[in-house]
């Protein structure tokens, strides 16, 4: 069974470009979640999707936004990269929401 | 504001010792609790869920309780080995929406 996947893995992108990660949930799964992990301020909620709609979203600025398909797949988005976004991008899915939460490998942003 | 707070942050010991791993949480009013580990630079692997109606869980040599009333959840690992070194991270869930993580405990098993 495939777990959650996400890609890339790696990323390097210059202050002011836009990025787009991905993230695959494990087949049945239709809640997927968003979090940043930085040295800083740990692991941190950034947004949570189920059925293509956002049921909630982390303190995060505006430029950070994301969607849902149909087949659950999600991606997020960071438009206007800052040098503060490097960090390790984490996705999460559960069957329904609430129940065990299955990580992905994740996706390390640098911004230059 | 729920907060998750976990003592310690880095614990050596060699292999062979039972160990505890704690984690407190300021709301008591949780949907779930649930514990991973890190590897350096890897996502987090899944370990034990606990229900807020349930006391404890156990998978293998892991047997995480959960405390509500006072806040608190343990993770117990019987005779460590090296290849439970990682970070340890306990994440509450105060609805069915996101977790809410703690800092983490780094362990390392030594030979």
């Amino acid at each position: 069974k495939a777990g959650v996947t996400q890609t890339p893995r790696y990323l390097i992108k210059t202050r002011g470009q836009q990025v787009t990660l991905s993230c695959s949930p494990i087949s049945g799964h239709r809640s997927v979640s968003w979090y940043q992990q930085t040295p800083g301020q740990g692991l941190q909620f950034l947004f949570e999707y189920f059925s293509e709609t956002q049921r909630n979203k982390g303190n995060f600025p505006g430029r950070f936004s994301g969607r849902q398909f149909s087949n659950s797949r999600s991606e997020m988005n960071v438009s206007t990269l800052e040098l503060g976004d490097s960090a390790l991008y984490l996705c999460a899915s559960s069957r329904p929401p609430g129940t065990e939460a299955f990580f992905g490998q994740g996706t390390r942003l640098t911004v230059v | 504001k729920q907060e998750v707070t976990q003592i310690p942050a880095a614990l050596s010991v060699p292999e062979g010792e039972n160990l505890v791993l704690n984690c407190s949480f300021t709301d008591s009013a949780i949907y779930n609790l649930q514990w991973f580990r890190q590897d350096p630079g890897k996502g987090l692997t899944s370990l034990l869920l606990i229900q807020s109606s349930q006391r404890e869980q156990t998978s293998g040599r892991l047997n995480a309780s959960l405390d509500k009333s006072s806040g608190r959840s343990t993770l117990y690992i019987a005779a460590s080995q090296p290849g439970d070194s990682a970070t340890y991270l306990c994440a509450v869930r105060p609805n069915t929406d996101k977790l809410i993580f703690g800092t983490g405990t780094r362990l390392q098993v030594f030979p």
